[in-house]
C-alpha cells in the first residue's frame, strides 16, 4: 500500500504563475484534508472534503486558492496567481471515517513549494 | 476557535531517561485528543489518541479536563523515539483537527 500518494514533490515557480497540486488518497477513504504547513504558523487544514464534497474550506486563506474533487481517487489544490507568501510545504491526508469513529488521518509526503 | 499550545520546541534528554510532552488546548468541551508523530525522513503519522487510552511505543498521554492539557509520556526515552511530536485536538464538534506547532525530541546516547 503506498498510501496517500502527492505529486509532484518539489515544485519552484514565478510568481503569478498557476501552481496546481494532486492527491490520491487511499481507496476507500471517504475524507480527504488540505494542509499548509510554514514555520510561522504550523499545520494548518486548509479544505475537506467528505464523499468528494467539499466541507469547510474556511481555512482556505484567499480567493487565489481553489480545490476540487472530481472523483474518489483524485484531487487538486490550485493557487492562481502565486505568490511567495504561498512557498510553503503542502500536505494531503486522507481518512476512512470520522474523527468521533477513533479513525486516524494518513498523511502524504507533501508538497515544498517556492514561490520565487 | 481551539488554540493548542506546546511550549517547547525543542527537547533533549538522555536515553533512559523520563520524557514529558506538553500539550495544552483551549476548548474546554471534550474534543478528541491525538498525538501525531513524524520520524525523520518518515511521514507524518498517528502515534496515539486518546479515546483508545492505548500505550504505543511506551508513550500513554494523560488527559486532565481542568487544565485543558494533553502530555505525552514515556518512562524510558530510546533513541529511536527522536521525532518531531505533534498535539492534535480536534476543533470542537467538527472533523478538523489543530495541530500544535510541535515539540523536536532529541534522545541522546
Amino acid at each position: 500500500d503506498a498510501g496517500v500518494i502527492q505529486s509532484p514533490r518539489h515544485e519552484v515557480t514565478e510568481m503569478g504563475q498557476e501552481v496546481t497540486l494532486r492527491c490520491k488518497p487511499i481507496s476507500g477513504h471517504d475524507y480527504l484534508f488540505w494542509y499548509r504547513q510554514t514555520m510561522m504558523r504550523g499545520l494548518e487544514l486548509l479544505i475537506y472534503f467528505n464523499n468528494n464534497v467539499p466541507i469547510d474550506d474556511s481555512g482556505m486563506p484567499e480567493d487565489r486558492f481553489s480545490a476540487k474533487m472530481p472523483n474518489a481517487s483524485f484531487s487538486t489544490l490550485k493557487i492562481q496567481p502565486s505568490e511567495p507568501r504561498d512557498s510553503a510545504v503542502y500536505f494531503c491526508a486522507s481518512s476512512p471515517g470520522p474523527l468521533r469513529s477513533n479513525q486516524p488521518q494518513h498523511f502524504g509526503d507533501g508538497t515544498r513549494l517556492s514561490i520565487l | 476557535a481551539q488554540r493548542v499550545t506546546q511550549p517547547e520546541k525543542l527537547l533533549s534528554v538522555f536515553k533512559g531517561a523520563p520524557v514529558e510532552l506538553k500539550c495544552n488546548y483551549s476548548y474546554s468541551g471534550s474534543p478528541e485528543l491525538f498525538w501525531y508523530v513524524q520520524y525523520s525522513r518518515q511521514r507524518l503519522q498517528l502515534l496515539l489518541r486518546h479515546i483508545s487510552r492505548e500505550s504505543i511505543k511506551g508513550f500513554t498521554a494523560d488527559l486532565n479536563k481542568g487544565e485543558t492539557s494533553f502530555h505525552l509520556k514515556k518512562p524510558f526515552a530510546q533513541e529511536e523515539d527522536s521525532a518531531m511530536y505533534y498535539c492534535a485536538p480536534e476543533e470542537g464538534g467538527s472533523e478538523k483537527l489543530v495541530f500544535g506547532k510541535g515539540t523536536k525530541l532529541t534522545v541522546n546516547p
